[in-house]
């Protein structure tokens, strides 16, 4: 089946530390690549997205990720991680957008 | 610009008892989802509607969870009659719906079954 995989249902960073939270994609067909952050009680606020054009997407908040075919991953990266950033992070695909799929989702603790 | 917006935020029933859950879509926006979020786990699609027609519903328990949209713009999700599996967040989502687009989230309706 079409999905994606994060590895890492949590993950702990001190502060100012490399944030690096990964999401894997299963298929050969090219798909539209999402991360998503979720704040506690509150709905999902997209960081960024990949849609076939640079493979190295910028985003809200320092937030980054690179597209790697050969990988068939889409992982989110931030260089200095702030305490701001502790939050739930998900990994979204789609492939014709109609059908999104969701990761298990990584959970980021930032130690102060 | 105003945001997706959900009713109730929270809402406590018992097993056996029906619930409705209320969703304004950004206006202009064509797709309207509906999500299940149980704890710990990512977004599930329940249903998708185009305007007022339904995309997608393969992952709706018919027997029990319907949907709405009529006019196209607003939407009703109801549980008739709740189990207690069906304790989550039920999150509503809109995009102009195109291929690349992003989906725009509700705050969610949190559900507790008891």
């Amino acid at each position: 089946a079409q999905s994606v995989t994060q590895l890492g249902s949590h993950v702990s960073v001190s502060e100012g530390a490399l944030v690096l939270l990964r999401c894997n994609y299963s298929s050969s067909v090219p798909p539209y690549l999402f991360w998503y952050v979720q704040y506690p009680n509150q709905g999902l606020q997209l960081l960024l997205k990949y849609t076939s054009a640079a493979t190295l997407v910028k985003g809200i908040n320092g937030f980054e990720a690179e597209f790697k075919k050969s990988e068939t991953s889409f992982h989110l990266t931030k260089p200095s991680a702030h305490m701001s950033d502790a939050a739930e992070y998900f990994c979204a695909v789609t492939y014709t957008g109609n059908q999104f799929y969701f990761g298990t989702g990584t959970s980021l603790t930032v130690i102060p | 610009e105003a945001g997706v917006a959900q009713s109730p935020r929270y809402k406590i029933i018992e097993k056996r008892q029906s619930v409705a859950f209320w969703c304004n879509p950004i206006s202009g926006h064509a797709t309207l989802y509906w999500y299940q979020q149980i704890l710990g786990q990512g977004p599930k699609l329940l249903i998708q509607f185009q305007n007022n027609g339904v995309v997608d519903d393969s992952q709706l328990p018919k027997d029990r969870f319907s949907a709405e949209r009529l006019k196209g713009v607003d939407s009703t999700l109801k549980i008739q009659p709740a189990k207690l599996e069906d304790s989550a967040v039920y999150l509503c989502a809109s995009s102009p719906g195109t291929r690349s687009n992003e989906q725009f989230f509700g705050p969610g309706t949190r559900l507790t079954v008891l």
